[in-house]
């Protein structure tokens, strides 16, 4: 079956860094994406890493290990406004997005 | 700006009383999503659209229908809302289904059913 592992929840002081794990099955791949949401409100879009490596985009970085099925979200100089979960999903072989519970990230001051 | 719009952002139903909940999109883009996201858990996919061509989750219950007369409009049916169908229901689109094509998502209908 396919399927999205990640953290239920974590906590972060502010300034600091936090990484966010999340493994997935999946039936082919496409692609992994992460999207930040804030209680309440809609997914907003992040990220996308379909090649191996670290991607860079501001305080916030994505890595993928494609043949470890591996992902995490890096984020560096935490904010309060970083407080939301923090949803990894994966695009399998039929372009559809396979989804985890999210992650709740709590940032304290 | 372009966006997706969702409306209303809260919709209460009473139990059986079917209910329409609408998306529209000033993307222009191809595809079309409805899901299905409770507290705490990842959001599930109850139909898409691509283009014209209705796409339905298999899982999806009967009791939910979708309608896309147009490239810029989506509604989703719900025929007889019971208390377990008290969700958020977001739409999403994207420009196409290939890879890299980030879903663009409304601001979500939090329907309630008394």
């Amino acid at each position: 079956g396919q399927n999205i592992d990640q953290p239920t929840e974590m906590t972060a002081m502010e300034g600091a860094i936090v990484q966010i794990n999340c493994t997935y099955q999946t039936s082919g791949f496409n692609g992994l994406f992460w999207y930040q949401q804030h209680a309440g409100e809609a997914p907003t879009f992040l990220s996308y890493n379909v090649l191996d490596g670290l991607e860079e985009k501001g305080r916030f970085s994505s890595f993928l290990s494609r043949s470890k099925g591996y992902s995490y979200l890096l984020l560096k100089e935490l904010q309060m406004k970083d407080s939301a979960s923090y949803l990894c999903a994966a695009m399998d072989s039929n372009y559809q997005l396979i989804w985890g519970a999210g992650t709740k990230l709590i940032i304290k001051p | 700006d372009a966006m997706v719009i969702q409306n209303p952002r809260y919709q209460v139903t009473q139990f059986g009383k079917p209910v329409t909940l609408s998306c529209s999109q000033t993307l222009n883009h191809n595809v079309m999503y409805w899901y299905q996201q409770k507290s705490s858990q990842a959001p599930k996919l109850l139909f898409h659209y691509y283009d014209k061509d209705f796409n339905n989750e298999a899982d999806t219950p009967d009791n939910f229908q979708s309608r896309r007369p147009n490239t810029s409009f989506c509604f989703l049916d719900i025929r007889s809302p019971g208390l377990g169908d008290a969700a958020m229901y977001l739409c999403a689109t994207s420009r196409d289904r290939e890879p890299y094509n980030e879903q663009f998502f409304g601001p979500g209908t939090r329907l309630t059913v008394l």
